[in-house]
């Protein structure tokens, strides 16, 4: 069956500008992430979904990022006032209910802020 | 500290070679662990889970010492196809997500 998906794979913006990111999760997983991985770092905690729960927003850098999912289905990850140092790529995945089951991840967003 | 720590390498080896990552976890409480495999600039996969009596599949040996707080995976016979970044990832219950550590890099040459 179809995979995690995102778009757009790449994103050039200019620095203050915003930007949206997508993520379309596999169809019947309940739990949905979302990480940042700077260019040779580790994945970073973003945000994470859960069915209709309320999110757990503790990885979220500032008050610029903000998340948005509609029941069990696509997320979208947005980004106010693009700084170059948001440049990353930006992973979604998705799994079975809870963290510990295996996450399946979407080839990411590249987003270069200039 | 960070949470989940790892060499970054690049571990260097020969094609066939025996090669060893550890990982070492600051919590006490975390609960599950994983490997994750990521190829350059793609996305990580799931390699293997780490069970506490150790796990093998294949040529790929998975181990987790609590008492040190460390896991470890042993790769033999080491073939091309194995460069990649491996990821150690712990699960801490109570929370909801994956704490990764950034990742060891494998260079596997003939």
């Amino acid at each position: 069956g179809a995979g995690v998906s995102q778009s757009p794979s790449n994103k050039v913006t200019e620095k203050g500008k915003d930007v949206e990111l997508r993520c379309d999760p596999i169809s019947g997983h309940t739990a949905l992430y979302w990480y940042r991985q700077r260019l040779g770092q580790g994945l970073e905690f973003l945000i994470y979904f859960q069915g209709n729960s309320a999110p757990d927003k503790s990885g979220l850098p500032s008050d610029r990022f903000s998340a948005e999912r509609t029941g069990e289905s696509v997320s979208t990850l947005t980004i106010q006032r693009t700084q170059q140092e948001d440049s990353a790529v930006y992973l979604c995945a998705s799994s079975e209910g809870l963290a510990y089951n295996e996450q399946f991840f979407g080839p990411g967003t590249r987003l270069t802020v200039l | 500290r960070k949470e989940v720590e790892q060499d970054p390498g690049p571990f260097n080896v020969p094609e066939g070679a025996t090669v060893a990552f550890n990982c070492t976890y600051s919590n006490s409480a975390s609960q599950s662990f994983f490997w994750y495999r990521q190829d350059c600039r793609k996305e990580p996969k799931l390699l293997m889970s780490v069970y506490s009596s150790g796990n093998e599949d294949g040529r790929f040996t998975a181990q987790l010492n609590r008492a040190s707080q460390y896991i470890s995976l042993l790769i033999r016979d080491s073939k091309l196809s194995d460069s990649a970044t491996y990821l150690c990832v712990a699960y801490t219950g109570g929370g909801n997500k994956l704490t990764f550590g950034t990742g060891t890099q494998l260079k596997v040459e003939l």
